[in-house]
């Protein structure tokens, strides 16, 4: 079945560095992938995402990049803030036909010491 | 309020009873998710709406879970016999349509003892 491999599950970096957290996925026909933050006690919160037809896209100190022929995507956060501290989720999602439903990577814990 | 909202936010029941967890969606989205997320883990589908009826349930893990969405808006996931197992994060989130994004709710915290 559809997998989506995410590391790693955790990292730590100091205040004003950057972090990189990597997935990869199996469908070959999922065409969107979206990244979510998550704090205790809350539910994912959506923080960027990207479709197939697109190699990179940023917002602020976020970005994205995807290769699809070796199914990788990846988040980039520079100028890292300790408000970013939080577990982060991929995810990968086939669009077309009747399934919609997102299948997500087990998840990156960061760490941002000030 | 404007996001989705799922009550309870927290519930405690025995072993064997029966639960319902209710979500509701942002409005006007007429798809809508629940997933189930344990601890340290990622969320996990359970089953997908399409306005009233469940497009794709693949992820329901046997038959004591069911979900309703009978006008297309409010959904209730139902679960029988409750079994410890089944302690975890019940998260429902909902998009516009199925292929744009998905905000999720806060959760329900099920704990069965």
């Amino acid at each position: 079945g559809e997998n989506v491999e995410q590391h790693p599950s955790t990292l730590s970096v100091q205040e004003g560095d950057s972090a990189v957290i990597k997935c990869t996925y199996s469908d070959s026909a999922s065409n969107y992938f979206p990244w979510y933050k998550q704090e205790l006690g809350k539910g994912p919160q959506l923080i960027i995402d990207i479709r197939s037809n697109v190699g990179e896209k940023k917002d602020q100190r976020i970005a994205v990049t995807l290769n699809k022929t070796a199914k990788h995507f990846s988040l980039h956060i520079t100028e890292t803030q300790p408000e970013d501290s939080a577990v982060y989720f991929c995810a990968a999602q086939f669009t077309g036909g009747s399934q919609g439903n997102l299948i997500f990577g087990k998840g990156t814990k960061l760490s941002v010491k000030p | 309020g404007a996001g989705v909202s799922q009550t309870p936010s927290n519930k405690v029941t025995e072993k064997g009873k029966y639960v319902e967890l209710r979500c509701d969606p942002i409005s006007g989205h007429t798809a809508l998710y629940w997933y189930r997320q344990s601890l340290g883990q990622g969320p996990e589908f359970l089953i997908y709406f399409q306005g009233t009826g469940a497009a794709d349930d693949s992820g329901l893990p046997n038959d004591r879970f069911f979900a309703v969405r009978p006008e297309g808006s409010v959904s209730t996931l139902k679960i029988q016999r409750t079994e410890r197992g089944d302690s975890a994060v019940y998260l429902c989130a909902s998009s516009y349509q199925e292929s744009t994004e998905a905000f999720f709710g806060q959760g329900t915290r099920l704990t069965v003892v």
